[in-house]
């Protein structure tokens, strides 16, 4: 049981490159989120989805867009990157409503991304 | 504005001892409330969770305590072991994240 997986781990990025941060879960979760993590600020969602063909913005969506065509996979993606989109990046998967409460989510294991 | 704050960036305690970590919220609508632990290049893992509608929730070493008064809640750890040892973060129902405690054991 893979739980939720994040590709790719490690990545640098030129000044207005784009990418995209693949994130797949395998635990039939209706809930799925992306977080960027930078020093001193903790995690920052940026956007999350309910269910599958629907995304919603978070704290910090700007310079991301997000797609959840499938339930299992929620991508994250860069169009024109910015130094300041260097962070370290986890994408999470929960059960959604009270079951949150209950069992949290479960986070893959991060991209770390650099834009130069 | 945060809407979650953990204001110990860290925390040092010897082997056997009791950590207790805080964290403080600015909005008294949020229903329940979890504590994550991440180890470095990991993503955070859930730890324990309570509802606003008690006060204390308890699982092993790990006890959670709420005070909805003071918009307040902890994470008491005893005894302490080095394996404790990580970054921990509070987190509240709609999506918001602490900033973290790094914590520390002493062997």
């Amino acid at each position: 049981n893979a739980g939720v997986t994040q590709t790719p781990k490690f990545r640098v990025l030129k000044t207005g490159q784009s990418m995209t941060l693949l994130c797949a879960q395998d635990m039939n979760h209706e809930y799925m989120y992306w977080y960027r993590q930078d020093p001193g600020m903790g995690l920052r969602l940026i956007h999350y989805s309910v269910g599958e063909g629907t995304t919603a913005k978070g704290e910090v969506p700007d310079g991301y867009n997000v797609s959840r065509l499938k339930k299992q996979n929620f991508l994250l993606g860069l169009e024109s990157a910015a130094p300041s989109q260097t962070s370290v990046y986890f994408c999470a998967s929960s059960y959604g409503g009270t079951a949150t409460a209950r069992y949290g989510y479960t986070f893959g294991s991060g991209t770390r991304l650099t834009v130069v | 504005d945060q809407q979650v704050k953990q204001n110990s960036p860290s925390l040092s305690v010897q082997e056997g001892r009791i950590s207790i970590l805080n964290c403080d919220y600015t909005n008294s609508m949020f229903d329940y409330f979890l504590w994550y632990k991440k180890y470095p290049a990991e993503g955070p893992t859930f730890l324990i969770s309570i509802s606003s509608i008690k006060d204390k929730n308890e699982d092993g070493r790990f006890t959670v305590f709420l005070n909805k008064s003071a918009k307040h809640l902890s994470l008491h750890i005893v005894p302490s072991q080095p394996g404790d040892s990580a970054v921990y973060f509070c987190a509240v129902n709609k999506f918001y994240f602490g900033s973290g405690t790094k914590l520390n054991v002493k062997p």
